[in-house]
């Protein structure tokens, strides 16, 4: 079993839709958790950390249930600039590597 | 500033060649960190250095890789005896290393590697 697990997906969603992601996790150690935005042949990059109960920035709000060992992802609003794929990972020291999944992928369509 | 630079951008050889990828971190950032990212896969972690020195190389998948970062700021990936498994994209990150859980990892663009 994968340390990070993820739905790949694809999502295709309506523009203006809300969609949402989860993300489970293996290490119950883990004490912080990224989302990651990776577009298509360039690198990922940091959408949200969550270290606590969750995070909310703008359309985008991430939630953390350690009980469950899992990480959502909720995007509302759906913009055709959301197309991407998305990234979960798990920190498991402030300075360790990241352990990624292996991505879901989100279409939205007009 | 400037961010996470990698060279070459695209890399192809042929099997059993040697190759070298660079990868210059963000200036003031003593973690560095190396990923591997499969078609379809998320980026596998290979090595991470705090300053000069290999903190952790336990994601390196076998002797035919290694890694250096000789003054503490660039770093080269250096594979032998390339094989056709090891075309990927080779990730570059690096982060400000103080500790902490705001230690973001920011990632450079990638070396496209494809052995023939």
């Amino acid at each position: 079993r994968k340390e990070v697990e993820q739905d790949p997906g694809p999502f295709n969603v309506p523009e203006g839709a809300t969609v949402a992601f989860n993300c489970t996790y293996s290490n119950s150690a883990s004490q912080s958790f990224f989302w990651y935005r990776q577009d298509c042949r360039k690198e990922p990059k940091l959408l949200m950390s969550v270290y606590s109960s969750g995070n909310e920035d703008g359309r985008f709000t991430a939630q953390l249930n350690r009980a469950s060992q899992y990480i959502s992802l909720l995007i509302r609003d759906s913009k055709l600039s959301d197309s991407a794929t998305y990234l979960c990972a798990s920190h498991g020291s402030s300075a360790s590597k990241i352990i990624f999944g292996s991505g879901t992928r989100l279409s939205i369509r007009p | 500033g400037a961010g996470v630079s990698q060279t070459p951008s695209n890399k192809v050889t042929e099997k059993g060649k040697y190759v070298e990828l660079r990868c210059d971190p963000i200036s003031g950032h003593t973690a560095l960190y190396w990923y591997r990212q499969s078609l379809g896969q998320g980026p596998e972690f290979l090595i991470y250095f705090q300053g000069t020195g290999a903190a952790d190389d336990s994601g390196l998948p076998n002797d035919r890789f290694f890694a250096v970062r000789p003054e503490g700021s660039v770093s080269t990936l250096k594979i032998q005896r390339t094989e056709r498994g090891d075309s990927a994209v080779y990730l570059c990150a690096s982060a400000i290393g103080a500790g902490g859980l705001g230690d973001t990892q920011y990632f450079g663009p990638g070396t496209r590697l494809t052995v023939l």
